[in-house]
């Protein structure tokens, strides 16, 4: 079975600067799928990224890149110039195989500093 | 993106009542809804996928007769909390998958439903 570990439950960094939230994944499928989704206080839950495992490159959305290591089974995110918009739960998850569902990680809650 | 709509945001009912939550895909046709339930500070914990036209797949632990789900249309899910306890309290959200191209892995969400019950 796939399953998705977020080892850092809260995180904290200064507004404009650079903050890296980790998440592994284990899974035995060779073409899946990853995302990291945001959810602000308001709980809508929102894309900011998602990766193709069969493509070699990062994926990157403006301030938002990921750096994918297939072989590690690691995918973490990094948030550029963090702004104060950016504090949120943000939740990696994995998609592959037979079951057709995302499974989640537990989540980082990420706090902007002024 | 795909918009998926969902309602009410927020319900209070009396314990023994029964509310339904409503998901629809407003702008694609989802073949596949999921909903979920999530407790405060914690991760989405998926409760069935609703198919259309077919019955709906519970996760182990979740009581089908409790929460009903029926997903009778392409663009419409709705989830039954039957006989309301305040246990039942949570906040519920739906995804739905759109069947076009690549957005088939994309799910989209829906702004989730506080139930309360007193």
């Amino acid at each position: 079975a796939q399953t998705v570990t977020q080892s850092q439950p809260e995180m904290s960094v200064q507004e404009a600067e650079t903050v890296t939230l980790s998440c592994t994944y284990d899974t035995s499928e060779n073409n899946y799928y990853l995302f990291w989704y945001k959810q602000p206080p308001s709980r809508q839950m929102i894309l900011v990224i998602r990766q193709e495992a069969y493509k070699q490159q990062n994926a990157t959305e403006n301030r938002f890149s990921v750096n994918f290591q297939k072989a590690a089974k690691s995918f973490s995110l990094k948030i550029s110039d963090s702004q104060l918009g950016d504090t949120a739960m943000y939740f990696c998850a994995f998609y592959g195989g037979a079951t057709n569902k995302l499974i989640f990680g537990t989540g980082t809650l990420l706090a902007v500093q002024p | 993106g795909a918009v998926v709509s969902q309602h009410p945001s927020w319900v209070i009912c009396k314990s023994g009542t029964s509310v339904k939550i409503e998901c629809r895909s407003l702008d694609f046709q989802a073949t596949t809804m999921f909903w979920y339930r999530q407790f405060p500070k914690q991760s989405l914990m998926l409760m069935a996928t609703s198919n259309e036209g077919s019955k709906a797949t519970y996760e182990q632990g979740v009581e089908k007769d409790k929460f009903l789900i029926n997903h009778a249309s392409l663009t419409l899910s709705t989830l039954t909390v039957t006989s309301a306890h305040p246990e039942d309290s949570s906040f519920y959200i739906c995804s739905a998958n759109s069947r076009r191209g690549s957005m088939n892995t994309e799910a989209f969400f829906g702004q989730g439903t506080r139930l309360t019950v007193v």
